[in-house]
């Protein structure tokens, strides 16, 4: 069984800050890893996805997450975060190779201030 | 091209009382999967659907069910609703039922009163 823990329930800071957001994952098989953003009174959006290849994955809008498999973690940064990036962000995975039922953490909400 | 549509977007019901809930998903999708998202926390996995077959089943019990349609669109029925079973349900398609990426509708906001 798979599961998430994203360590931060909230995140304050300043606008134009760098921000991380810290998610660790637990399997026993290979997983995919996603970083999906729930604006209020919104369903969820991609934010991005590691599926294979470079551990390094990129957003359109600045996001990056690193895949670091001997740590377990999927870690969201963001080195200028904008008002307009507030919102609950939910670190997910699924397994490898099985239908592709996510299981997301609890979610981190990210409070970006003037 | 539209997204991933549901429908009602809220819904008000009282206790014992069973529901609806509808969702069209984005042309050329053929997996629909359906989360329970209570206040204050992550979605939870109720059932994935992949050319009308049940792929997976998380852990609800079974006055949950599901179905898709030869359209792919999906229907999620909950009977006999509990207090708990307020919550935002969220349906998502994706192309098959491995590792493409799950696209989310906006939800169904059901209180139970």
């Amino acid at each position: 069984a798979q599961s998430v823990t994203q360590l931060d329930s909230q995140v304050p800071v300043f606008e134009e800050a760098p921000v991380e957001l810290r998610c660790n994952y637990s399997s026993s098989v290979s997983v995919y890893l996603f970083w999906y953003v729930q604006y209020p009174n919104q369903g969820l959006q991609l934010l991005l996805k590691y599926l294979s290849g470079s551990t390094l994955v990129e957003s359109i809008n600045g996001f990056e997450a690193e895949f670091n498999k001997s740590q377990t973690s999927f870690h969201l940064r963001k080195p200028s975060v904008h008002i307009s990036d507030t919102a609950e962000y939910f670190c997910a995975v699924s397994r490898s190779g099985g239908y592709n039922k996510l299981i997301f953490g609890a979610g981190t909400r990210l409070a970006v201030h003037p | 091209d539209a997204g991933v549509t549901q429908s009602p977007t809220h819904l008000i019901k009282t206790r014992g009382q069973h529901v609806t809930l509808r969702c069209s998903p984005i042309s050329g999708h053929k997996s629909v999967s359906w989360y329970q998202q209570v206040l204050g926390q992550g979605p939870q996995f109720i059932f994935q659907y992949y050319e009308k077959e049940e792929r997976g089943r998380g852990n609800f019990p079974d006055r949950f069910s599901a179905r898709q349609f030869p359209n792919y669109s999906s229907e999620l029925n909950v009977n006999a609703l509990l207090l708990g079973d307020s919550a935002l349900y969220l349906c998502a398609s994706s192309l098959g039922d491995t590792h493409q990426p799950q696209h989310f509708g906006d939800g169904t906001r059901l209180s139970i009163l």
